[in-house]
């Protein structure tokens, strides 16, 4: 069976200072893993994806995530905050169970960016 | 605003009660999820329908949840007999059919978020 942990449950970060967000996995097979963000009232946002190919995937709205294999991780990152960031962040892989494609997440990690 | 929409978007009802919530996909994806997501935790997968077939029902957390999509379009997710720790939001989300990688991208409705009283 597969999992997610986002060991951080907030990340606080200074307004144009470089973020990082984490996400280990574990799964059997081949890992598709994801980013999503949620605003509030608000539903999930896709940000990016990692199926296959180059490792460093890039994404929506300056984010991009660094897919490694030998450390099982896939860590959301982005060079410069902005305030408008701040929002919970999910990581998910492809549920390896149901043969849906549905997508298994984690717990959230709360991001703030602090002017 | 062609994204998915959800209807409505808060439901108050009383315990015991049935509930019935609506997901309108987007219109040229076949496949339709429905998820709930609880306080602090992330969304939980309940079932999946590729066009009117639900293909994936097993995650459904009782049978008083249920889920149609007769017509391949819109679907609904019932739940019957309301108890208040089915106080949640519940998240629709659809996607491509096929293998391609685009297919793999869910896009999610705003959710439904349902306080049972």
């Amino acid at each position: 069976a597969q999992s997610v942990a986002q060991p951080e449950d907030q990340v606080n970060v200074a307004e144009g200072n470089p973020l990082t967000v984490k996400c280990t996995y574990s799964v059997s097979g081949n890992p598709y893993l994801f980013w999503y963000v949620q605003y509030p009232n608000r539903g999930l946002q896709f940000l990016l994806k990692y199926i296959t190919g180059d490792n460093l995937v890039k994404g929506s709205y300056g984010f991009e995530a660094e897919f490694n294999k030998s450390q099982t991780s896939f860590h959301l990152k982005k060079p410069s905050a902005l305030v408008s960031d701040s929002a919970l962040y999910f990581c998910a892989v492809r549920d390896d169970q149901t043969g849906a494609n549905n997508l298994f997440f984690g717990t959230g990690t709360r991001l703030t960016v602090i002017p | 605003d062609t994204g998915v929409s959800q209807d409505p978007r808060h439901k108050i009802t009383k315990r015991g009660q049935n509930v019935t919530f609506r997901c309108d996909p987007i219109s040229e994806h076949n496949r339709l999820y429905w998820y709930r997501q609880t306080l602090g935790q992330g969304p939980e997968f309940l079932t999946y329908f590729q066009n009117e077939a639900q293909l994936e029902k097993s995650r459904l957390l009782s049978d008083r949840f249920s889920a149609e999509r007769p017509k391949g379009s819109f679907s609904t997710l019932e739940i019957q007999r309301t108890e208040q720790g089915d106080s949640a939001m519940y998240l629709c989300a659809s996607s491509l059919t096929g293998t391609g990688p685009k297919s793999y991208e869910q896009y999610f409705g705003p959710g439904t978020r349902l306080t049972v009283t």
